[in-house]
């Protein structure tokens, strides 16, 4: 199965942008590349998905590489609620496999 | 529009029984899917069903099986449990995004424990 590489770990200033980084570079070219979040004691939430174009929405943005090998999850002003572990996920056609995912601290 | 539910939340068993875990999807998702979540292994997908059929599969022996309702309902059981099936298993329903793409629904899992 196809997997993502990802940071065990990021911290952030609370306000400040947030950059999280996922490598998938077994990707092919029609598996989504979705993001996923999981609070403490929670399912994981959906996050924000993409295939090629950059996307944004009322939670973070996307912005994929042109090669599609890796992706990046863009928070633009942490909150302390945004602390969770966050998923960098291939989508293989509604099969999801989760990495370990990066685990976000933010601090006050 | 309720969310994915799961019953039970909390579960103790022994080894060498079998468990049922049941999961009620958002209304109007017909695909569910199942994951197992412990602390060495992370999430593992486990099995998706849509309309009744089993439609992906992941790397789990055969003690571990599903199904699906006809009003999308779905049970997972696991047979002759081992100490190693303790973990969360987490349900997910999922509808088709528009542009492509799937949003899944996660409920809040359930907590199994063998001892």
């Amino acid at each position: 199965d196809a997997k993502t590489t990802q940071p065990n770990s990021m911290e952030s200033n609370e306000e400040e942008p947030v950059h999280l980084p996922c490598n998938h570079s077994t990707i092919s070219g029609t598996d989504y590349i979705h993001w996923y979040r999981q609070l403490p004691s929670q399912g994981p939430e959906y996050v924000i998905h993409g295939l090629t174009s950059n996307v944004n929405n009322r939670m973070a943005s996307l912005a994929i590489a042109e090669d599609r090998k890796s992706s990046t999850l863009i928070l633009h002003r942490a909150t302390l609620r945004d602390a969770a572990v966050y998923y960098c996920i291939h989508n293989q056609g509604g099969k999801l496999i989760f990495g370990q995912g990066t685990e976000l601290s933010v601090k006050p | 529009k309720a969310g994915v539910t799961q019953t039970p939340r909390y579960l103790i068993k022994t080894r060498g029984q079998q468990v049922t875990l049941s999961c009620s999807p958002i209304s109007g998702h017909r695909s569910v899917s199942w994951y197992q979540q412990t602390p060495g292994q992370g999430l593992q997908f486990l099995f998706e069903y849509f309309s009744e059929t089993q439609r992906n599969k992941g790397n789990f022996p055969g003690r571990f099986s599903g199904r699906q309702f006809s009003n999308s309902r779905s049970e997972m059981n696991v047979s002759t449990l081992e100490l190693g099936d303790s973990a969360l298993y987490l349900c997910a329903s999922s509808h088709t995004l528009a542009g492509g793409g799937y949003e899944q629904y996660f409920g809040p899992g359930t907590r199994l424990t063998v001892t």
